[in-house]
């Protein structure tokens, strides 16, 4: 078992929908992370949250909108997607730390399908 | 891309072989990490070396980094069938391509 609960674990979904990924914690980590991850492909960065405000943006499409409303969750709204956003999104978690990338604690993902 | 390369992208061993990996990073760092991901699951943090670290163990693990050539190697001694899975290593929240490594019993 993971400290790191996503929900759903699996998503399947039209393109005028809209729909949401959550993300829970309770390692009292201030850092959450968004990414977005392809088959046979590495993790990519989507959004750092940092003591609930948002600290990085990696230029990701405004269909994806990420929210922090208290340290322990993290939701990812989507709309509008298109087929090439099917997908595993991976949340984690870490301590937050200035200028040092510290380990992360990862979710085992929701399997997201565009129809 | 800032992305990291490892090689090789696939490696298949028998139990009880060692499995070595590499990984070849662009910028300079503060650390580096390696995770593990198992088919369909989340990463799994294996170990941190820092940069003014040379090498570090952790039980079957051992990670090797030079900063001059801006590369790292994981090796797994005595490998299992339960250590088949994809290897990353990460610098700045940016993971390397990854190996899969398939341990066969």
């Amino acid at each position: 078992d993971t400290e790191v609960t996503q929900t759903p674990k699996h998503l399947v979904m039209g393109m005028t929908n809209k729909k949401s990924l959550k993300c829970e914690q309770h390692m009292g980590h201030r850092a959450m992370y968004w990414y977005k991850q392809k088959a046979k492909k590495p993790p990519e960065l989507m959004f750092v949250y940092s003591y609930e405000k948002l600290s990085i943006n990696e230029s990701v499409p405004s269909r994806f909108s990420p929210e922090c409303p208290n340290s322990s969750l993290l939701n990812l709204h989507l709309h509008a997607l298109q087929p090439e956003d099917s997908a595993l999104y991976l949340c984690a978690s870490s301590q937050p730390r200035t200028g040092s990338n510290q380990p992360q604690h990862f979710g085992d993902g929701t399997r997201l399908s565009i129809l | 891309s800032q992305q990291g390369e490892e090689d090789p992208q696939a490696l298949s061993i028998q139990e009880g072989e060692n499995a070595t990996m590499n990984c070849s990073y662009k910028t300079s760092i503060n650390n580096l990490q390696w995770y593990r991901q198992n088919s369909g699951r989340g990463l799994v943090h294996l170990i941190l070396i820092r940069s003014n670290e040379r090498e570090k163990h952790s039980g079957r693990l051992r990670v090797t980094l030079d900063t001059s050539k801006k590369s790292s190697s994981l090796l797994i001694t005595a490998s299992r069938a339960a250590d088949t899975a994809s290897y990353f290593c990460a610098t700045q929240h940016i993971f390397g391509t990854g190996t899969r490594l398939k341990v066969l019993a």
